[in-house]
């Protein structure tokens, strides 16, 4: 069964500074989609970053960025410049072709001025 | 442009008693429908998903049901609350025909008591 690990519950960073969240994942297929959410305290899901397991590129979005090591099965987010907006709770999330969207337990980011 | 529409936004039911959550998307036609719960400060955990009118898969043994009567209706059911069955409930779809990332309701707090 696909599984998504995200081991750290809760993360904090200073504004200004960089941070990374760890995400991997156990699957079989060679074909998917990985997903970083946020969650605010609205608790509205929010898509942060999507990647592609085909491409090699890692995918990146302004401030955000992710090192996608598909050997490895590691998806980490890095979030450059913290800002107080981006304090919410972060999931890592796996999705193969016509396959059910896998979610990971989450991680708490705060972040301190 | 696609939406969706979550509803109640807040629930308050007693034990023992019944529930129906609803969700709808407009603006697409056959997409996968997903029903997740979310307990205060943890992850999601996908309760059901379907990728048709009537195919319904259940990820864990619990006290909900969960039916697509049309194309784009999802309804997430109980016949008898439990306490445990509290939590904060997230309805999403993804498009079929290709991966992409999930478009989520605006959530269901759900408080058993």
């Amino acid at each position: 069964a696909q599984t998504v690990t995200q081991s750290q519950p809760e993360m904090s960073v200073q504004e200004a500074e960089t941070v990374t969240l760890s995400c991997t994942y156990d699957t079989s297929e060679s074909d998917y989609y990985l997903f970083w959410y946020k969650q605010p305290p609205s608790r509205q899901m929010i898509l942060v970053i999507r990647q592609e397991a085909y491409k090699q590129q890692n995918a990146t979005e302004n401030r955000f960025s992710v090192n996608f090591q598909k050997a490895a099965k590691s998806f980490s987010l890095k979030i450059s410049d913290s800002q107080l907006g981006d304090a919410a709770m972060y999931f890592c999330a796996w999705k193969e072709y016509g396959n059910k969207l896998v979610f990971g337990a989450g991680t708490i980011l705060r972040v301190k001025s | 442009s696609q939406t969706i529409h979550q509803w109640p936004a807040t629930l308050v039911q007693p034990v023992g008693s019944p529930l129906s959550l609803e969700c709808t998307v407009e603006g697409t036609s056959n997409p996968n429908l997903y029903w997740y719960r979310q307990a205060a400060g943890r992850g999601l955990q996908l309760l059901f998903y379907s990728v048709g009118i009537g195919q319904i898969s259940s990820e864990v043994p619990q006290n909900l049901s969960a039916s697509r009567p049309q194309d784009r209706q999802f309804i997430l059911s109980s016949k008898k609350l439990l306490l445990s069955d509290s939590g904060f409930y997230l309805c999403a779809w993804t498009p079929l025909g290709y991966v992409a990332e999930a478009f989520f309701g605006q959530g269901t707090r759900l408080t058993v008591v």
